[in-house]
């Protein structure tokens, strides 16, 4: 089955401490996305990569890093410097074979810091 | 700057009837692309349209429809006779038109809640 998987579903935090979320897909899309999602709000863009071994910033991306090593991983590091960053993240890939321009997007990770 | 506005934030209907979700944009790009998804309950976003800034021309998918307005800066998606299964958020998004992988705006999204 081709899609994007994203673990741990569920993911809980000390403060102080980094957690790296995953987020693979064999849908051979050259670009990947991570975005926080808070609770009654839209989704914001933390980072983005739209080939191997490059990635740029998006709106909120202190606290955060990632790294694109494979075009099938994009793995989100949530530093100890993200200051609120119980949330859930999604993962979202595009590019071809299917459109270009459309977004598809993995379960979701929440994490809570505890 | 792109911006996506999802006024209504929660609206509530009883099975069967109908009901639209109004989604207002505003860009400087004279090509761009439209979207809706949908998130149920599980989190995970659903792809269900995307529509580009030189198609006006309205879509329906089955129960669902989608009216493009350029001239409003509209794009509202109409669910006809609801049913339980539609309870979710739903997020309009535009995204540019720099060619493949754009970035995407998202709206806040609007809770649906359909009872039987």
């Amino acid at each position: 089955d081709g899609g994007i998987t994203q673990s741990p579903k569920y993911l809980f935090r000390k403060e102080g401490q980094n957690v790296t979320l995953s987020c693979e897909q064999n849908l051979n899309h050259d670009a990947m996305y991570w975005y926080r999602q808070d609770p009654g709000q839209g989704l914001r863009l933390i980072y983005y990569s739209q080939i191997v071994n490059d990635f740029q910033k998006g709106d909120i991306a202190e606290g955060y890093s990632v790294s694109r090593e494979k075009k099938e991983s994009f793995p989100l590091t949530v530093t100890s410097a993200q200051k609120n960053p119980t949330a859930f993240y999604l993962c979202a890939s595009s590019g071809p074979p299917l459109s270009a321009d459309t977004q598809y997007f993995g379960p979701g990770t929440r994490l809570t810091v505890l | 700057a792109q911006k996506v506005t999802q006024a209504q934030t929660e609206i509530s209907v009883v099975e069967k009837e109908d009901v639209t979700l109004d989604c207002v944009y505003e860009t400087r790009d004279t090509t761009y692309y439209l979207f809706w998804y949908k998130q149920p309950p599980s989190g995970e976003l659903v792809f269900l349209i995307r529509r580009n800034s030189f198609d006006e021309q309205n879509e329906i998918s089955g129960r669902y429809s989608w009216n493009f307005q350029k001239s409003t800066s509209s794009f509202n998606f109409t669910i006809t006779a609801s049913q339980v299964v539609d309870s979710a958020v739903y997020f309009c998004a535009l995204s540019d038109f720099t060619g493949a992988n754009s970035k995407l705006t998202f709206g806040k999204g609007i809770t649906l809640s359909v009872r039987p």
